[in-house]
C-alpha cells in the first residue's frame, strides 16, 4: 500500500528566504506526482505535475524534483514572500484509471513579512 | 490549467433537510470525479469515487445512502447529504482528472456546508 510522507510538517521562513519541502513515497511504481497548496478555507490548486519519466518541472518560483527510485520528490520555492504562506501537499498518482492520489500530510508554510 | 467549479460554495441548513453540491469541469470532460471531505486543520479524505453513468464507489466508512452521487454527464457530478446533522457540517471537495491534459487532477473550491 502506497504511503506519502511530507517532511517538515511545518516551516516558519523570514521573507526572501529560499526553501524545499520534501516529499516521500513507499512504491516507486507512480504515474505521476503532483504537487497543490491549499489556502485556508480553499481547494487545492495544482502547482506543478511531473510525469514519472520526467526529473524535474518548473513553474516561475518553483521547482520540483523527482528522483522515482528513491521515492522521493522536492519542491524549492525560491525567494520566498508572504504570499506564499499555505499548505502544500503532495500527492502520488499508479496511473489505475478511476483509481485517485495517495496525498501526504502537508507542509504547512508561513512566509514572515 | 483546466477548470473545476463548485457550487454553492457555502450553504446552511436545517438538521434533517438535505444538500445538494454540484461540480463541474468546465473545459474538459471527466468521466471519473472525486469526492472529499475535509475537517479544520486536517487533510482531505477520500469519501467516493464517481463514475460517469455507473454507480459511485464509496470509501469504508462512508455511509453510501447519506451521501449520494450521481454523475449523470461527462462534466457534472453531484454530491447529496441526505437528512442532514450537524456532525456532517464539513468543507467538500470535488475534484477531476484531464486525461487529455497529462492526466492532471484539478480541484474545485470547495463547498463550506453548516448543518444547524
Amino acid at each position: 500500500k502506497q504511503e506519502v510522507t511530507q517532511i517538515p510538517a511545518a516551516l516558519s521562513v523570514p521573507e526572501g528566504e529560499n526553501l524545499v519541502l520534501n516529499c516521500s513515497f513507499t512504491d516507486s511504481a507512480i504515474y505521476n506526482l503532483q504537487w497543490f497548496r491549499q489556502d485556508p478555507g480553499k481547494g487545492l490548486t495544482s502547482l506543478l505535475l511531473i510525469q514519472s519519466s520526467q526529473r524535474e518541472q518548473t513553474s516561475g518560483r518553483l521547482n520540483a524534483s523527482l528522483d522515482k527510485s528513491s521515492g522521493r520528490s522536492t519542491l524549492y520555492i525560491a525567494a520566498s514572500q508572504p504570499g506564499d504562506s499555505a499548505t502544500y501537499l503532495c500527492a502520488v498518482w499508479d496511473g489505475n484509471y478511476g483509481q485517485n492520489f495517495v496525498f501526504g500530510p502537508g507542509t504547512r508554510l508561513s512566509v514572515l513579512p | 490549467g483546466a477548470v473545476v467549479s463548485q457550487h454553492p460554495s457555502w450553504v446552511i441548513c436545517k438538521s434533517g433537510t438535505s444538500v445538494k453540491i454540484e461540480c463541474r469541469s468546465l473545459d474538459f470532460q471527466a468521466t471519473t470525479m472525486f469526492w472529499y471531505r475535509q475537517f479544520p486543520k486536517q487533510s482531505l479524505m477520500l469519501m467516493a469515487t464517481s463514475n460517469e453513468g455507473s454507480k459511485a464507489t464509496y470509501e469504508q466508512g462512508v455511509e453510501k445512502d447519506k451521501f449520494l452521487i450521481n454523475h449523470a454527464s461527462l462534466t457534472l457530478s453531484t454530491l447529496t447529504v441526505t437528512s442532514a446533522h450537524p456532525e456532517d457540517s464539513s468543507f467538500y471537495i470535488c475534484s477531476a482528472r484531464d486525461y487529455h491534459f497529462n492526466n492532471e487532477q484539478f480541484f474545485g473550491p470547495g463547498t463550506r456546508l453548516t448543518v444547524l
